[in-house]
C-alpha cells in the first residue's frame, strides 16, 4: 500500500495563476482532508470530504475549491493564487470521522506564490 | 470556535532527559486527543492517542495524560534519544458543522542533543 500520496511535491506559481493539487489514497477511506501548515500556526483545515461526491468547508476555505469525484482522490484547486497562499499543504484520510479513527497524512506539497 | 493551545513552541533537551509538552483545549465536548510527530520533510504521523474516559496511557517511552476538568493534556517522553527530534502536534476532536474534525495545536519543535 502506498498510503496517501500527493502530487506535485513542490510548485512555484506567480500571483494570479491557477493550479490543482492531487491527493490519492489506497486505503478505501471515506474521509479526506486538506490542511495548510504555516510556521507557528500548526495545521489548519481548508476543506474536507466525508465521502465520494461530498465536500465541506474547514477553518480557512477562502481562495480554495475542492472536488471528490472518486473515493480515492481529493483535489484542491487554487483559482487565482495569492502570496498569502504560500504554504505547505497536507492531505490526510481516515476511515471515518468518529471513534479513534487515525488520520493518515501524505508527504506534503510545498507551494510558493510569487 | 474550538481552539487548542500548545506549549512550549520549542524545547531543547539533552539525550536521556525527559520532555513534556502541554496542550489545553476549549471544547468541553472533545473526547479524543491524538498526538502526531512530524519529521523533517514528512507528513505528521500518529504516535499516541487518548480518549476522555482514560486519564493516562503509556506506550514504551511515551505517555499521555488527560485532565478533563482542567481541559488539558500532556505528552511525556522519557529517556529521550536523538531520533525523537521532530515537531510534535497535539489535537482535540471537535464536533462542528455536523461532523467530527481534529483541531491542532501550533506544534512544538523538540531538539534532543547527544
Amino acid at each position: 500500500n502506498a498510503g496517501v500520496t500527493q502530487t506535485p511535491k513542490f510548485r512555484v506559481l506567480k500571483t494570479g495563476q491557477s493550479m490543482t493539487l492531487l491527493c490519492a489514497q489506497d486505503m478505501n477511506h471515506e474521509y479526506m482532508y486538506w490542511y495548510r501548515q504555516d510556521p507557528g500556526m500548526g495545521l489548519r483545515l481548508i476543506h474536507y470530504s466525508v465521502g465520494e461526491g461530498t465536500t465541506a468547508k474547514g477553518e480557512v476555505p477562502d481562495g480554495y475549491n475542492v472536488s471528490r469525484l472518486k473515493k480515492q482522490n481529493f483535489l484542491l484547486g487554487l483559482e487565482s493564487a495569492a502570496p498569502s497562499q504560500t504554504s505547505v499543504y497536507f492531505c490526510a484520510s481516515s476511515y471515518s470521522g468518529g471513534g479513534n479513527n487515525e488520520q493518515f497524512f501524505g508527504p506534503g506539497t510545498r507551494l510558493t506564490v510569487l | 470556535g474550538e481552539n487548542v493551545e500548545q506549549h512550549p513552541s520549542t524545547l531543547s533537551v539533552q539525550e536521556g532527559d525527559s520532555a513534556v509538552i502541554k496542550c489545553t483545549y476549549s471544547d468541553s465536548a472533545s473526547n479524543y486527543f491524538p498526538w502526531y510527530k512530524q519529521e523533517l520533510g514528512k507528513g505528521p504521523q500518529l504516535i499516541i492517542d487518548i480518549r476522555s474516559n482514560v486519564g493516562e496511557k503509556k506506550d514504551q517511552r511515551i505517555a499521555v495524560t488527560l485532565n478533563k476538568t482542567a481541559k488539558h493534556f500532556s505528552l511525556h517522553i522519557t529517556e529521550t534519544q536523538p531520533e525523537d527530534s521532530a515537531v510534535y502536534f497535539c489535537a482535540a476532536r471537535a464536533f462542528s458543522g455536523g461532523y467530527n474534525k481534529l483541531i491542532f495545536g501550533a506544534g512544538t519543535r523538540l531538539a534532543v542533543h547527544p
